[in-house]
């Protein structure tokens, strides 16, 4: 069963504007939250992150915020650039699974000029 | 340059056959993972290892196998019993609390 889960497959966002993608997770025991890029046929990279104890993180254009009670996390991108077109996964993890990463299936970011 | 190196980039395995990915790590890096991904799905984790000569198994680990005899190496094994073997994996390390994980750059295995 699906424990982190990002319900839209696919987001289109103009160029200056704002892209918010959103993730989901049902194991209340992650604690560490994580969002990556990924382009076909590459490894992912890593974006940005945030601890449990914190309900925002910002680095550059990219923000996530976190709420725990409603399990739910989203990244923002302010302002969008053609560049970020890629595939974002949200990821989560705990101690109870020695850290390993929990993805989610992903969402197709498209930055249109 | 520290970073995970896997091989081969591109493997073709015919069926029945047993085909091993190779992954390396220079980071120093106690905690190691493998996940494949198919179209749509995501990345699903295979095995992981958080310590030497340790592993568990993740949420697919049926028809896979890896071994942890060194830090550095965190080999996965597709044998003949993995029924859709077909797919991008990757492979991954962390340090032991998992707050910094990188990835390799993948490697394709194709079933002919």
């Amino acid at each position: 069963d699906q424990q982190v889960k990002q319900n839209s497959p696919s987001l289109s966002v103009q160029e200056g504007r704002i892209s918010i993608l959103n993730c989901d997770y049902t194991n209340s025991m992650f604690d560490y939250f994580l969002w990556y890029k990924k382009y076909p046929a590459e490894g992912p990279t890593f974006l940005i992150s945030i601890s449990s104890i914190k309900d925002k993180n910002e680095d550059g254009r990219f923000t996530v915020f976190l709420n725990k009670s409603a399990k739910h996390l989203s990244l923002h991108i302010v302002p969008s650039q053609p560049g970020d077109s890629a595939v974002y996964f949200c990821a989560a993890s705990g101690a109870n699974s020695g850290y390993a990463l929990n993805f989610g299936k992903g969402t197709s970011l498209l930055v249109t000029p | 340059d520290g970073g995970i190196t896997q091989s081969p980039k591109y493997l073709f395995r015919k069926e029945g056959q047993n085909v091993t990915l190779s992954c390396e790590q220079n980071l120093n890096h106690d905690a190691m993972y493998w996940y494949r991904q198919d179209p749509g799905q995501g990345l699903r984790l295979i095995y992981y290892s958080q310590i030497v000569n340790d592993f568990q198994k993740g949420d697919i680990a049926e028809g896979y196998s890896v071994s942890r005899e060194k830090k550095e190496s965190f080999p996965l094994t597709v044998t003949s019993a993995q029924k859709n073997p077909t797919a991008f994996y990757l492979c991954a390390s962390s340090d032991r609390n998992g707050n910094t994980i990188y990835f390799g750059e993948g490697s394709w295995l194709t079933v002919v």
